[in-house]
């Protein structure tokens, strides 16, 4: 079985921009989380999609969005980029919400 | 809402037991016990899980205090491979609640 995929791996933009990362979940896997790790911050939770509705919700800004599709694949994208925003971003899947969550590479998101 | 504290770091010699504990106080009764760890450039990876009575897999085993209040990780016979930001989570179906992470540091 395929892993969890993630991309782009690597993305640069600049502040004020926006962006959208890809998530594609194991298949079979009906919940897709993200987290943003910093190393200031550790791992935070940004949100949880399952079957294409919005169960979790970090302590993130607005700027923070995200969405999952019917084939539960996912998307997040973050709107006027700021310099903190620059971090890994890793998503992970799992068959329900509280069952095994498996983590993809991440994208790394620099901003500039 | 239901927090998880844990050690920031700790230490263990190779080929010995290492306890990694976890405070959860305010766990709910619908919160299961995630523990997950992170190796140098990887994304996190599961090792365990448990909501009441503990448990064991080939990896680890979880104690859970039967208050339910605190659990212990434990690595039985530690190695160098074992290095790694561990992460305690409390996950319901309404909220996911993350520790801080404990740096495991193996000496060999």
């Amino acid at each position: 079985k395929a892993g969890v995929t993630q991309t782009p791996r690597y993305l640069i933009k600049t502040r004020g921009q926006q962006v959208t990362l890809s998530c594609s979940p194991i298949s079979g896997h009906r919940s897709v989380s993200w987290y943003q790790q910093t190393p200031g911050q550790g791992l935070q939770f940004l949100f949880e999609y399952f079957s294409e509705t919005q169960r979790n919700k970090g302590n993130f800004p607005g700027r923070f969005s995200g969405r999952q599709f019917s084939n539960s694949r996912s998307e997040m994208n973050v709107s006027t980029l700021e310099l903190g925003d620059s971090a890994l971003y890793l998503c992970a899947s799992s068959l329900y919400t509280t069952d095994t969550q498996y983590f993809g590479p991440g994208t790394r998101l620099t901003v500039l | 809402d239901a927090k998880t504290t844990q050690p920031n770091s700790m230490e263990s010699n190779e080929e010995e037991p290492v306890h990694l504990p976890c405070n959860h106080s305010t766990i709910s009764g619908t919160d299961y016990i995630h523990w997950y760890r992170q190796l140098p450039s990887q994304g996190p990876e599961y090792v365990i899980h448990g909501l009441t009575s503990n448990v064991n897999n080939r990896m680890a085993s979880l104690a859970i205090a039967e208050d339910r209040k605190s659990s212990t990780l434990i690595l039985h016979r530690a190695t160098l491979r074992d290095a790694a930001v561990y992460y305690c989570i409390l996950i319901t179906l309404e909220k996911l609640t993350f520790g801080t992470g404990t740096r495991l540091t193996i000496i060999p």
